[in-house]
């Protein structure tokens, strides 16, 4: 019983290169998320799925992109990082067929430092 | 932007006080909730709460909601070392994502 599961853990990557963070649930729900968390910032929105085969930007998207690649799986790309993207970041899911009004599940968080 | 304010930013009490978070947030709601994340940890769900509900409990913790205030108060009874965490509140409204707020960070020293 895994939930949500987020790889790698930490990562550290050089100014400009590329790099896919994984997410996966095994929960069969239809919503998934992804935010980063800062330090006194809370977590912010980067992208969702609303279901399969849809995507949405959220607050802060500038820098990256996303694929929903089955009901599981939605990956976070960076394109070519830069050193503002050191965060903390987080993937989520949520059973919306219940409604939007139901609590969202989270993965330990991916470390990622840009040099 | 954020939605949700917490308040305190941070809390230091002992063990066995009660320990009070409140949030306040700027339009309206259809759900608030509350999630707990210890350090180096996901966030983990501990509440819900309806905008047509006013409180609502859950073993040590009580939640109340007033939407004419909007605004939410998490208490957790007779607290512990193991409560020490990062509470974070989140509001909901109609088909659109949480909105998350800043956080308190709770420190219970035994």
């Amino acid at each position: 019983n895994a939930g949500v599961t987020q790889t790698p853990k930490f990562q550290v990557l050089k100014t400009g290169q590329s790099m896919t963070l994984q997410c996966a649930q095994d929960m069969n729900h239809n919503s998934m998320y992804w935010y980063r968390q800062d330090p006194g910032m809370g977590l912010r929105l980067i992208y969702y799925s609303a279901s399969e085969g849809t995507t949405d930007k959220g607050e802060v998207p500038n820098g990256y992109n996303v694929s929903r690649l089955n009901k599981r799986e939605f990956s976070l790309r960076l394109e070519s990082a830069a050193p503002s993207q050191t965060s903390v970041y987080f993937c989520a899911s949520l059973d919306s067929e219940g409604g939007y009004g139901q609590p969202q599940h989270f993965g330990d968080g991916t470390r990622l430092s840009i040099l | 932007s954020q939605q949700g304010e917490e308040d305190p930013q941070a809390l230091s009490i002992q063990e066995g006080e009660n320990a009070t978070m409140n949030c306040s947030y700027k339009t309206s709601i259809n759900n608030l909730q509350w999630y707990r994340q210890n350090s180096g940890r996901g966030l983990v769900h501990l509440i819900l709460i309806r905008s047509n509900e006013r409180e609502k409990h859950s073993g040590r913790l009580r939640v109340t909601l007033d939407t004419s205030k909007k605004s939410s108060s998490l208490l957790i009874t007779a607290s512990r070392a193991a409560d020490t965490a990062s509470y974070f509140c989140a509001t909901g409204a109609g088909n659109t994502p949480l909105v998350f707020g800043k956080g308190t960070r709770l420190s219970v020293i035994a």
